[in-house]
């Protein structure tokens, strides 16, 4: 199935551990991206890789380290976990960066306890 | 900083009531996006509208661009239980269409 694809679906842990959720799209998308949604559903971008540059990267503490091997795969490493970061991550792509549609993963459930 | 304000934050009908969400942008926009969230889900596209005045029909869905390009709306005609979810507007603006910026939302809900 061709589809945008993140691990884990829900993930807790404690605060001050470190995470990592991994994300893989298999459509040919140029441009792939990292959501955070609060409980309210606001959707923050975070940061946006296109062909493994990084060429968005809004005010999220220096915590949250984005990593792009390929152009398949945008994976998010978070240090030192605060009560603050729990949300649901959302992965998405796009063919091209702010003019084409995002197909987003299902969603990673972060708890932070 | 460039914003995009939707309305109504929330909307609760009678199954087969009419419902309309609308986004304003405090800019010109290069193209205005919709998106779908059901509940526990992730958001689907929906639909692009790129022409100043643009109507675009999916069924019970109508989606609008305004004439200046800085408003948009999705009208749902005859609601149904399928269409719960939050409902998203995002829109590039015209002078960097790198980022996407996007509205809050307007979560629906229908009553049987």
């Amino acid at each position: 199935d061709t589809a945008v694809s993140q691990t884990p679906k829900y993930l807790v842990t404690q605060m001050g551990n470190d995470k990592s959720i991994k994300c893989e799209q298999n459509l040919g998308h140029d441009t792939m991206y990292w959501y955070k949604q609060d409980s309210k559903k606001f959707l923050k971008i975070m940061f946006s890789y296109n062909n493994k540059e990084l060429i968005i990267n809004e005010t999220v503490p220096n915590r949250f380290s984005p990593k792009s091997p390929d152009k398949a795969h945008l994976n998010l490493h978070i240090n030192s976990l605060e009560l603050g970061d729990s949300a649901v991550y959302f992965c998405a792509s796009s063919q091209l960066t702010g003019n084409s549609p995002l197909h987003f993963g299902n969603g990673t459930r972060l708890t932070v306890t | 900083g460039q914003q995009v304000m939707q309305i109504p934050q929330y909307q609760h009908v009678q199954e087969g009531e009419d419902f309309t969400t609308y986004c304003n942008s405090s800019t010109t926009l290069s193209n205005i996006q919709w998106y779908k969230q059901r509940p526990g889900g992730h958001p689907v596209f929906l639909i692009q509208l790129v022409k100043s005045g643009e109507v675009k029909k999916q069924k019970r869905l109508t989606f609008q661009f305004g004439e200046a390009k800085k408003n948009s709306s999705l009208h749902i005609t005859a609601t149904q239980t399928t269409d719960v979810g939050t409902y998203f507007c995002a829109g590039t603006n015209a002078g960097n269409n790198r980022k996407l910026i996007w509205g809050l939302g307007t979560s629906l809900a229908v009553n049987p």
